[in-house]
């Protein structure tokens, strides 16, 4: 079942602008991860954040995670043409099943 | 090796016939799965494999029968399709089913009904 809405639905910008990206939540989650999917291929795991920790960065990318709003965000920085992708965040619960959003699809251009 | 495979990439068939998706992954995990991801949506769970044990079915209908031979392996066995259930299959591993993982995603097998 579907539990995350992420925005924008769309982003497009620059190449070396930044890329932020939202994801909301309903229920208590034991994690929370994003993922890329470039051009309806399979998800590529890009990052986890646990329920007790409140930002963790990977590289380029920043996640951040307010359990009392129930959100997330992924921030990119200085995008490339290569992260033009559709991006997804991921909810899991008690179980083992990721619950995926709706997904924001980015284009960056050069 | 951290590559979850698919085979095939593409496949094409008509109501009638009986096809299926074979996925493949050596890197220990436990738990597999299956999920189908239609055109701007976001995937939807269809089975999950733990130990090779079926622990989850989201209700999806008979003519999807997962198989899990072994731990390295998982099938998807479809029969009597319809044309809506054209989507990109997607197959998944995770070192366990429950706790902190993340999951591994293979390319994905593009199924198209006639």
């Amino acid at each position: 079942s579907q539990q995350g809405e992420e925005d924008p639905q769309a982003l497009s910008i620059q190449e070396g602008e930044n890329a932020t990206m939202n994801c909301s939540y309903k229920t208590s989650i034991n994690n929370l991860q994003w993922y890329r999917q470039n051009s309806g291929r399979g998800l590529v795991h890009l990052i986890l954040i646990r329920s007790n920790e409140r930002e963790k960065h990977s590289g380029r990318l920043r996640v951040t995670l307010d359990t009392s709003k129930k959100s997330s965000s992924l921030l990119i920085t200085a995008s490339r043409a290569a992260d033009t992708a559709s991006y997804f965040c991921a909810t899991v619960d008690s179980g083992y099943a990721l619950n995926f959003g709706k997904g924001t699809s980015l284009l960056v251009t050069p | 090796d951290t590559e979850v495979t698919q085979t095939p990439k593409h496949l094409v068939m008509g109501m009638t016939n009986k096809k299926s998706l074979k996925c493949e992954q050596h890197m220990g995990h436990r738990a597999m799965y299956w999920y189908k991801q239609k055109a701007k949506k976001p995937p939807e769970l269809m089975f999950v494999y733990s130990y090779e044990k079926l622990s989850i079915n989201e209700s999806v209908p008979s003519r999807f029968s997962p198989e899990c031979p072994n731990s390295s392996l998982l099938n998807l066995h479809l029969h009597a399709l319809q044309p809506e259930d054209s989507a990109l299959y997607l197959c998944a591993s995770s070192p366990r089913d429950r706790g902190v993982h993340e999951q591994y995603f293979g390319p994905g097998t593009r199924l198209t009904v006639t």
